[in-house]
């Protein structure tokens, strides 16, 4: 059940934009969004409903298609400061747990 | 606001021996969870508890149990480590179960097995 993402490992230059994708073998009720630093715990992003949302915070949205069981994270115009690696959680609906991705190791170099 | 609060941060242990991962967190949340995170494998959840006096079994349930000893307070036990648990062991509160809350992490406990 685990969700596959893609691309496992990106490097950007300040100021490039980035998409990262989650995709699911299981029909979806929500699609969470983390980033981890290194050595850290993992932080909250967003969380995206069934409905085919799409959510922003800043330069960094998402959107959820639950039709194709996928979500998509836009990280724009990006800073040293997104760098970390994405994870993205999945649920069923009525599930209490969600399933991580492997991640997306996200670099931006000056 | 301290959050989830995890002890130790890090431990050393031989083969066989065991011990017990502490969690609590100060937000007043129902649920509960342990994860444990592994070089390209993501996270993956070992145990969790949706509401105090709950407890269920995660992906990888194996050679772990549980206690969630009251709403502030949720241990993992290591009854007879191995080195295939050499891992980083995160706790996770939110306030409800279901998925339409966020997940807030510990710091993570760093565990070798030699």
């Amino acid at each position: 059940q685990q969700p596959v993402q893609s691309p496992q490992a990106v490097i950007l230059r300040e100021g490039e934009d980035a998409v990262i994708n989650c995709s699911s073998s299981k029909a979806l009720y929500s699609v969470h969004w983390y980033r981890q630093k290194h050595g850290e715990a993992p932080v909250f992003l967003m969380i995206l409903l069934k409905g085919g949302e799409q959510k922003g915070h800043d330069k960094i949205s998402a959107s959820f298609n639950e039709k194709k069981q996928q979500s998509s994270l836009y990280l724009t115009a990006s800073q040293l400061s997104y760098s970390g690696t994405y994870f993205c959680g999945t649920a069923q609906t009525g599930a209490n747990n969600l399933f991580f991705g492997t991640g997306t190791r996200l670099t931006v170099i000056p | 606001n301290a959050g989830v609060t995890q002890t130790p941060k890090f431990q050393v242990l031989k083969t066989g021996q065991s011990m017990t991962l502490q969690c609590a967190q100060d937000m007043n949340h129902n649920s509960m969870y342990w994860y444990r995170q592994d070089p390209g494998m993501g996270l993956r959840l070992i145990y969790y508890s949706a509401s105090e006096g709950t407890t269920d079994k995660g992906e990888v349930p194996n050679g772990y149990n549980v206690s969630r000893l009251n709403k502030r307070e949720f241990s993992l036990r290591l009854e007879s480590a191995a080195p295939s648990q050499t891992s980083v062991y995160f706790c996770a509160s939110r306030e409800m179960q279901g998925s339409h809350s966020p997940l807030h992490f510990g710091n993570g406990t760093r565990l070798t097995v030699t």
